[in-house]
C-alpha cells in the first residue's frame, strides 16, 4: 500500500522548535520530489517546501526561508523539516506530499501532524 | 509569486447539479494546473493533473480544462459524495500556490 505517515507534530511555545518526519512506504521514495504543504485551522492550502528526489534544490516559502530546512533520507525512505524560531501563525496541520513527475501532481499525501504554536 | 483565483469561494448545490469552478492565474501557467478535493477532517486527494488529466480511480463526472491563465474544474452530475472543498494548484513555478478554496455545500 503506497503510504506517507507524518509524526512530530505537537504543542510548542514561540520561539521554540520542533522537528517533522514523514516516513513512506509501498513506493520509489527515492525517485519522488517530495513537499511539506501546511493548512491553518479553517484556512486553505499552503506550501511550505520542496525537496528534489536526490535531496538537492531545497526550495521554501518566504513565509519560512532561513527558520524551516527541508531534508532527506532516501536510505531511510524518510522526509523532515526542521522548523525552529516558530510564531503562532505556524499553527498549522503540516501534510507530507511526493511527486513521481512534473505531471502526476502531488499524487500521494500523508494524514498530517498537527503543529500547535501557544504560550 | 503566482496568484490563483477560484471562483466562487462558496457553492450551494442540489444532488444532480451540475457546478463549474473556475480558477485564474495571475500569469501564465501552461498546463501546468492540478485539482484537489478535501473533505473534513482529511488529506487533500488529487483529482486531475496537467489541467485536463482525470486520475485513476476518479470518476468520470469530474473533468478539466483551459491552459494559460484560466481554468474550470466541471462536475457533471453532483453526487452526495462530492460534497467538500476543492483548491486548484499551480506547478509550473516555485513557489507552488494553491487557490484560495471553493466549498461546495447541499442546497
Amino acid at each position: 500500500e503506497v503510504q506517507l505517515v507524518e509524526s512530530g507534530g505537537g504543542l510548542v511555545q514561540p520561539g521554540g522548535s520542533l522537528r517533522l518526519s514523514c516516513s513512506a512506504s509501498g513506493f520509489r521514495f527515492s525517485t519522488y520530489a517530495m513537499y511539506w504543504v501546511r493548512q491553518a485551522p479553517g484556512k486553505g492550502l499552503a506550501y511550505v517546501s520542496s525537496i528534489s528526489p536526490k535531496g538537492d534544490s531545497p526550495y521554501y516559502a518566504d513565509s519560512v526561508k532561513g527558520r524551516f530546512t527541508i531534508s532527506r533520507d532516501n536510505s531511510k525512505n524518510t522526509l523532515y523539516l526542521e522548523m525552529t524560531s516558530l510564531r503562532v501563525e505556524d499553527t498549522s496541520m503540516y501534510y507530507c506530499a511526493g511527486q513521481e513527475t512534473r505531471d502526476d501532481a502531488f499524487g500521494i499525501w500523508g494524514q498530517g501532524t498537527m503543529v500547535t504554536v501557544s504560550s | 509569486d503566482i496568484q490563483l483565483t477560484q471562483s466562487p469561494s462558496f457553492l450551494s448545490a442540489s444532488v444532480g447539479d451540475r457546478v463549474t469552478i473556475t480558477c485564474r492565474a495571475s500569469q501564465g501557467i501552461h498546463s501546468y494546473l492540478a485539482w484537489y478535493q478535501q473533505k473534513p477532517g482529511k488529506a487533500p486527494k488529487l483529482l486531475i493533473s496537467l489541467a485536463s488529466t482525470l486520475q485513476s480511480g476518479i470518476p468520470s463526472r469530474f473533468s478539466g480544462s483551459g491552459s494559460g491563465t484560466e481554468f474550470t474544474l466541471t462536475i457533471s452530475s453532483l453526487q452526495r459524495e462530492d460534497f467538500a472543498t476543492y483548491y486548484c494548484q499551480q506547478l509550473n513555478i516555485y513557489p507552488l500556490t494553491f487557490g484560495g478554496g471553493t466549498k461546495v455545500e447541499i442546497k
